[in-house]
C-alpha cells in the first residue's frame, strides 16, 4: 500500500491569506487526489491531480480558488487561495495504489482554521 | 449517479463485543468494489476492507469481516471482539471499474467502544 504523508498537519490563517499543502507518496502513482471534510462530515472531491497536465475539478471547485501542482509521479500541492472562514476544514490527499489501482489510500489530512 | 447510504450515524458497543455497521448502495452496474475506511480522532483514514463485486466470498481482515449481499446491494461490516481503538468514524465507500471512476462515500457512522 502507498504511505502518504502530508504538510503541514495543521494552520491557522488569517482571511485573505493563501496556504499551499504538499502531499507526498512513497511510490509512483498515476492518480492522485484532493479531499475535503468539513467539521463532522463526508468527505467531497475537489479535484484530481494529472501529472503533466491541469488538474480535474469536480463542480463546485475553481482552480483560482483551488490551485493543484502536480510536477511528478510522487507529488502534489493544493493552494488554498483567498481564504475565508467557510475555508476551515480537512484537506486530504490520496492516491491510488500502483497495483491495486481500484484502491485508495490516504493522507493524515491537513486541518485548516481560518480567522 | 452511485448513492452510498449509512443509516446510523452513531452507535456504541461494549470491549469484547460485536457490533455491525449497516451500509447500502445504489448502482446499476454489476461489476464495481466496495470498501470501508476507519477514521479515528486523529483524521488518518485507514483502509479497514475492499470487495470486489464479482467475488461472492465475503472479505474479512482479522477481526474485521463483511456480509456482502449484492442482490440487494448490501454492505455491513462486523467488528468482532471490539477493541477502545475501534472508535473512530467507519465510512462506507463505492466505486465503479475503471481508471475514470471515482470514490463515493457515505456519510459515516460514529462507532464508540465503551468499557
Amino acid at each position: 500500500s502507498a504511505v502518504i504523508s502530508q504538510k503541514p498537519s495543521r494552520d491557522i490563517c488569517q482571511r485573505g491569506t493563501s496556504l499551499t499543502i504538499q502531499c507526498q507518496v512513497d511510490s509512483q502513482v498515476t492518480m492522485m487526489f484532493w479531499y475535503r471534510q468539513q467539521p463532522g462530515q463526508s468527505l467531497t472531491l475537489i479535484a484530481t491531480a494529472n501529472q503533466g497536465s491541469e488538474a480535474t475539478y469536480e463542480s463546485g471547485f475553481v482552480i483560482d480558488k483551488f490551485p493543484i501542482s502536480r510536477p511528478n509521479l510522487t507529488f502534489s500541492t493544493l493552494t488554498v487561495s483567498n481564504m475565508s472562514p467557510e475555508d476551515s476544514s480537512i484537506y486530504l490527499c490520496s492516491a491510488r495504489d500502483r497495483v491495486r489501482t481500484d484502491t485508495q489510500y490516504f493522507g493524515p489530512g491537513t486541518r485548516l482554521t481560518v480567522l | 449517479a452511485q448513492t452510498v447510504t449509512q443509516s446510523q450515524p452513531e452507535m456504541s458497543v461494549q470491549e469484547a463485543e460485536t457490533v455491525t455497521l449497516s451500509c447500502t448502495y445504489d448502482t446499476s452496474e454489476n461489476n464495481y468494489y466496495l470498501f470501508w475506511y476507519k477514521q479515528p480522532p486523529s483524521r488518518q483514514m485507514i483502509l479497514v476492507i475492499r470487495q470486489e463485486a464479482y467475488k461472492q466470498q465475503n472479505a474479512t481482515e482479522n477481526r474485521f469481516s463483511v456480509n456482502f449481499q449484492k442482490a440487494a446491494k448490501s454492505f455491513s461490516l462486523k467488528i468482532s471482539d471490539s477493541q477502545l481503538g475501534d472508535t473512530a468514524m467507519y465510512f462506507c465507500a463505492f466505486k465503479n471499474t475503471g481508471t475514470a471512476s471515482k470514490l463515493t462515500f457515505g456519510t459515516g457512522t460514529r462507532l464508540q467502544v465503551t468499557l
